[in-house]
């Protein structure tokens, strides 16, 4: 999950495998939650978004899930690939003040 | 990235000199943001920009001036490098405020 550390939290699965990787947010009034795709040496990529009036949203291969109770989200890939293999992290949105989680390490086993 | 432009890529310099980085964009986007990337910090937003000379500050400010004269650039400048400027700055651009941020690639910069 999201860490404010010195370290990035980690997830190592392997390829073909799915991956869960887990966002808690800080603000119940965020309305708006993006993840992104950060690979090394890149500026970071939009994945998938969803709105808070949602509680799942997919995409190709991608799927996010929000739970408002308990204010965390997840990125669900389906049968990770090594090109999946980067930082994700997750960014909430309260009234076009948007804050952005510090990233998971996702590594993918051959 | 396809559309936004962050120049230099790299840039060393030495404490107390000012430094400028450029961000330049072709999409025409109206939004565009300046943010800095620390290790196990999540991206700070320093200044961002709703228009041509419309900015305001954001997080962490201090130590930081933008410019927009012009819709495709954005400046943002370091009037007189600290060590703890030392980061990697990201520019953002955005058609409508705050869904669909497209990066750039980057700025390394390093005050020594």
């Amino acid at each position: 999950g999201e860490s404010v550390g010195l370290h990035l939290p980690t997830l190592s699965v392997q390829e073909g495998d799915n991956s869960i990787i887990n966002c808690a947010y800080s603000n119940s009034a965020s309305d708006y939650f993006i993840w992104y795709k950060q690979e090394s040496g890149k500026g970071p990529q939009f994945i998938i978004d969803i709105r808070s009036n949602m509680d799942k949203r997919q995409g190709q291969r991608v799927t996010v899930l929000l739970n408002k109770t308990v204010k965390h989200l997840s990125l669900q890939i389906a049968a990770t690939q090594p090109g999946d293999s980067a930082v994700y992290f997750c960014a909430e949105n309260n009234e076009n003040d948007m804050r952005f989680g510090a990233g998971t390490r996702l590594t993918v086993k051959p | 990235d396809a559309g936004i432009t962050q120049s230099p890529r790299h840039k060393v310099t030495e404490t107390g000199t000012p430094v400028t980085l450029r961000c330049h964009q072709t999409e025409n986007h109206r939004y565009m943001y300046w943010y800095r990337q620390d290790p196990g910090h999540g991206l700070r937003l320093i200044h961002y920009s709703y228009g041509v000379k419309d900015t305001d500050k954001g997080e962490v400010s201090d130590g930081y001036s933008v410019s927009r004269s012009k819709t495709e650039d954005f400046l943002l400048t370091l009037e007189s490098a600290t060590s703890s400027q030392t980061s990697v700055y990201f520019c953002a651009i955005s058609y409508r405020g705050l869904a669909g941020y497209t990066f750039g690639s980057g700025t390394r910069l390093t005050v020594v």
